[in-house]
């Protein structure tokens, strides 16, 4: 079956201007989880959604940062005014349930780049 | 905040040779989740560990969970080029509904 997509698979985009970045999660799966990497780093999480609500949103970096999620479905990830300590990929991943005995899926991430 | 650390952080090898990559965390929790992920890849899933004395293993790769110790390992039994790639651990608090990962081991097997 279809797995987790995410797109753009590679944003270029200048200081200062916003950004969306889209997740389709697998069909079905109620919780979805959006991370940020580094290069070279490992995974920094941002926010869980449990079905469309986000319980817990003290892992954005800052106000810049907003996600929002429709019902079980699509999620994005905004980030206004960009800064070039933004750069990095941006990984969603999915699961059949919040945190519990169910592995998550990740999607191939969006690198975001900002000149 | 629930830290977690693996090492060694860059490990190189030869083929046919054992070796266990260590993570240990640093608050109580009985689910561990180890992943892969080879370069400009996203993340696989590998194991997932759901009680203290854990063991799994596929094929070339066992990990098992200490959760009196905080403490998993991810051993690797006679290793193939294939092998290599950068692997990370995972922690989660399931009250908080957040995934802590590691910094990742990233592994080179010589062939």
């Amino acid at each position: 079956g279809a797995g987790v997509s995410q797109s753009p698979s590679n944003k270029v985009t200048e200081k200062g201007k916003d950004v969306e970045l889209r997740c389709d999660p697998i069909s079905g799966h109620t919780a979805l989880y959006w991370y940020r990497q580094r290069l070279g780093q490992g995974l920094e999480f941002l926010i869980y959604f449990q079905g469309n609500s986000a319980p817990d949103k003290s892992g954005l970096p800052s106000d810049r940062f907003s996600a929002e999620r429709t019902g079980e479905s699509v999620s994005t990830l905004t980030i206004q005014r960009t800064q070039q300590e933004d750069s990095a990929v941006y990984l969603c991943a999915s699961s059949l349930t919040r945190g519990g005995a169910y592995e998550q899926y990740f999607g191939p991430g969006t690198r975001l780049t900002v000149t | 905040e629930l830290k977690v650390e693996q090492n060694p952080l860059f490990l190189s090898m030869q083929e046919g040779k054992n070796y266990t990559i260590y993570c240990n965390y640093s608050t109580t929790s009985d689910r561990l989740y180890w992943y892969r992920q080879d370069p400009g890849k996203s993340l696989e899933s590998l194991f997932v560990l759901l009680s203290n004395g854990a063991v799994k293993q596929e094929g070339r790769l066992m990990a098992s969970l200490d959760t009196k110790a905080r403490l998993s390992t991810l051993h690797i039994t006679a290793a193939v080029h294939d092998l290599s790639a950068t692997y990370f651990c995972a922690v989660d608090l399931y009250n908080f509904n957040k995934f802590y990962f590691g910094s990742g081991t990233k592994l080179n097997v010589k062939p």
